[in-house]
């Protein structure tokens, strides 16, 4: 079974709209992390913003934010005023507890075009 | 720049070939994690060292292997190479690979792999 799902293989934005990127996740571990990770045509992973499973708020970096709904083991990622230069692929990744090992596992990606 | 460093960036090589990846962690992170993007399969984690040993496995391939030496650098074997191993690969490191879940992983460029 998939620990990470991303269901939007692709996403289009007008810039400066806000745009959400979904993500769920599966796990029994009761202590787990959540990343969102960048990634530009240019190659390389930057991370964004991490969650904490036992964090009473939702974690939010400058324009990104984490829409985090525990019950319904969902992370979105939420961008506030889209840019030009944030159309890049967009990874969610979880981090488990001992049963996982710790180990960061990644969803398939959504691509993110943000239009002029 | 994440501080990761990884060599070559582009390795073009024939079938049945090895060739080996390098990585250079952030100063101080002890884990680090390999990693296989292909269009395919997404983001696979390969291996994990820490601090010198062997910590987690996973969708590592026998004709694969991997170090981390004394100086914390680590170095992707990769053997018998077949058209398949055409991808992007990824070193990660992070401070600790154990036991803490809030610590993002720093990823390096990559190295694109093509075999012909």
């Amino acid at each position: 079974a998939q620990k990470i799902t991303q269901t939007q293989p692709g996403m289009f934005v007008q810039e400066k709209e806000a745009v959400t990127l979904d993500c769920t996740y599966d796990t029994s571990d009761p202590s787990y992390g959540l990343f969102w990770y960048k990634q530009p045509s240019s190659g390389e992973m930057i991370f964004l913003i991490y969650q904490g499973s036992y964090d009473q708020q939702n974690a939010t970096e400058g324009r990104y934010s984490l829409n985090f709904q525990k019950a319904r083991k969902s992370a979105n990622l939420v961008i506030s005023a889209s840019q030009l230069g944030d159309s890049a692929m967009y990874f969610c990744a979880m981090r488990e507890g001992p049963a996982g090992s710790y180990i960061p596992t990644f969803g398939r990606g959504t691509s993110l075009i943000v239009h002029p | 720049d994440s501080g990761v460093t990884q060599t070559p960036k582009h390795l073009i090589t024939a079938t049945g070939q090895r060739v080996t990846l390098r990585c250079s962690p952030r100063s101080g992170d002890l884990s680090v994690y390999w990693y296989q993007q292909s269009l395919d399969q997404g983001l696979q984690f390969l291996i994990q060292y820490y601090n010198g040993e062997e910590r987690a496995k996973g969708n590592i391939l026998e004709r694969f292997s991997a170090q981390q030496f004394p100086d914390l650098h680590s170095e992707l074997n990769l053997s018998s190479l077949e058209l398949g191993d055409s991808a992007l690969y990824f070193c990660a490191s992070s401070q600790q690979g154990w036991g803490v879940l809030n610590t993002e992983a720093f990823f390096g460029q990559g190295t694109r792999l093509t075999v012909v």
